[in-house]
């Protein structure tokens, strides 16, 4: 079956650090990849997508690219704000299916 | 409003007690999700929806009853409570084929 395997949290850095928060899948076909972000008390939002090998997604500053040959899909961002402070998912969903599979979420928490 | 919206926000039940948590979109999405959120776990889906009258159940599902007799209303149903239930429940909804999912705020349940 699908999985994805994110890096444990929480990641704590200073303002203006770059941030790199891992991200590992399987699947049995070519899957379409996603960054969630959720601040505080509120839903998920997306962030990013990619939906095929070497694309990069990115938005807010954020990006990550879907690396096939290392089934990996890691969210970068060169200088986190306070603002950034959220819990980040990673997710897949296979060709043809509207279902997603959802690691288990990585905290990041910058300080000022 | 547009959008995605749950209700309640917040509950607080008794073992035992029959629970709907309600969710409603205004896109005319096809599809739609619920998903529990616990730590440790992630988002785990409960059911899932393609069309009004079509569900499906998804990792999670024990415990839980859904219907959908309208495109734009998918409810959750708890018919006897548990404290292994107490969570955080989050409804979605996509078009088909998009792959991309729209979150509601959530909902969060205990259960005493």
């Amino acid at each position: 079956g699908n999985s994805v395997t994110q890096m444990e949290g929480p990641v704590t850095l200073s303002e203006e650090a770059f941030l790199t928060i891992n991200c590992t899948y399987t699947a049995t076909g070519y899957p379409s990849l996603f960054w969630y972000v959720q601040y505080p008390g509120e839903g998920l939002q997306l962030l990013l997508k990619a939906t095929k090998a070497d694309d990069k997604g990115s938005n807010k500053g954020f990006e990550a690219t879907y690396r096939k040959e290392t089934t990996s899909f890691h969210l970068e961002k060169g200088s986190v704000q306070v603002s950034d402070s959220a819990v980040y998912f990673c997710a897949l969903s296979e060709r043809g299916y509207s279902t997603l599979t959802f690691g288990k979420g990585t905290m990041l928490l910058v300080s000022p | 409003d547009a959008g995605i919206t749950q209700s309640p926000r917040y509950k607080i039940t008794e073992t035992g007690r029959q629970v709907t948590l309600m969710c409603h979109q205004t896109w005319s999405h096809s599809y739609m999700f619920w998903y529990r959120q616990d730590l440790g776990h992630g988002l785990r889906l409960i059911y899932y929806s393609a069309a009004a009258d079509i569900t499906d159940k998804g990792e999670v599902p024990d415990g839980y009853v859904v219907s959908r007799s309208k495109t734009e209303n998918f409810p959750l149903t708890l018919e006897s409570a548990t404290r292994s239930q107490t969570s955080v429940y989050f409804c979605a909804s996509t078009e088909d084929g998009t792959y991309e999912q729209y979150f509601g705020p959530g909902t969060r349940l205990t259960v005493t």
